[in-house]
């Protein structure tokens, strides 16, 4: 069964830092994996979608890497933003089209 | 513009009471899915349609029912609503396989069962 796992499970960092966000999952036989924004009480963004073909996805200041062998992504974000403080999310689709959820990275950009 | 629609935001109601959470899309997606997001246990799939009158389970399919008569709509059904299914739900739908943006999610919907 699918497992996906985020670390850290809350980051917190001062303004302008340069970040990473971790998602590993068990089963490298995936159809791709999405990564998504969540604020409070809000509903899910889409942020970046690397399909099992690609290595990365590049969007303004974020950078989505994925190895499917060693079954890890990686979300880079660069010169962080108080506006970034949010709840940061993968989700994997397997190959039946199941999608499992990570719980999460919770950050905090200080001003 | 493209979007997933959800009804209602908020509902409160009572145990026993059946009642319909509504879902919508209009970017003629293949693929919807509903799931429950918990604190602690993130977002777990309840179901999910592969297209019209194709549905499946997802992992915590207990105490609900979905039908997918049309493209665009894929509604939530809790016959007997009981309070371990105060949650806040989501509808997301994407095309078949995933590809283009992936997943589009509505703006949730927060239930208490009282």
């Amino acid at each position: 069964k699918q497992e996906v796992t985020q670390i850290p499970a809350a980051l917190s960092v001062p303004e302008g830092e340069n970040l990473v966000l971790n998602c590993s999952f068990t089963d490298s036989a995936i159809y791709n994996l999405q990564w998504f924004r969540q604020d409070p009480g809000k509903g899910l963004t889409s942020l970046l979608l690397i399909q099992s073909s690609q290595r990365e996805q590049t969007s303004g200041r974020l950078n989505a890497s994925l190895d499917k062998s060693s079954g890890r992504s990686t979300l880079y974000i660069a010169a962080s933003q108080p506006g970034d403080s949010a709840t940061y999310l993968c989700a994997v689709r397997d190959g039946g089209f199941k999608t499992i959820f990570g719980a999460g990275t919770r950050l905090f950009v200080k001003a | 513009e493209a979007q997933v629609t959800q009804n209602p935001r908020y509902l409160i109601t009572v145990t026993g009471k059946k009642l319909t959470v509504t879902c919508s899309q209009n970017m003629n997606h293949e693929y919807m899915s509903w799931y429950r997001q918990d604190p602690g246990l993130g977002l777990r799939q309840i179901y999910y349609s592969m297209n019209v009158e194709v549905t499946d389970k997802g992992d915590v399919p207990e105490g609900y029912k979905v039908s997918r008569k049309e493209k665009r709509n894929f509604p939530l059904i809790l016959e007997s609503p009981s309070p371990n299914q105060t949650s806040l739900y989501f509808c997301a739908s994407s095309l078949k396989g995933g590809l283009g943006r992936g997943y589009t999610f509505g703006s949730g919907t927060r239930l208490t069962v009282v």
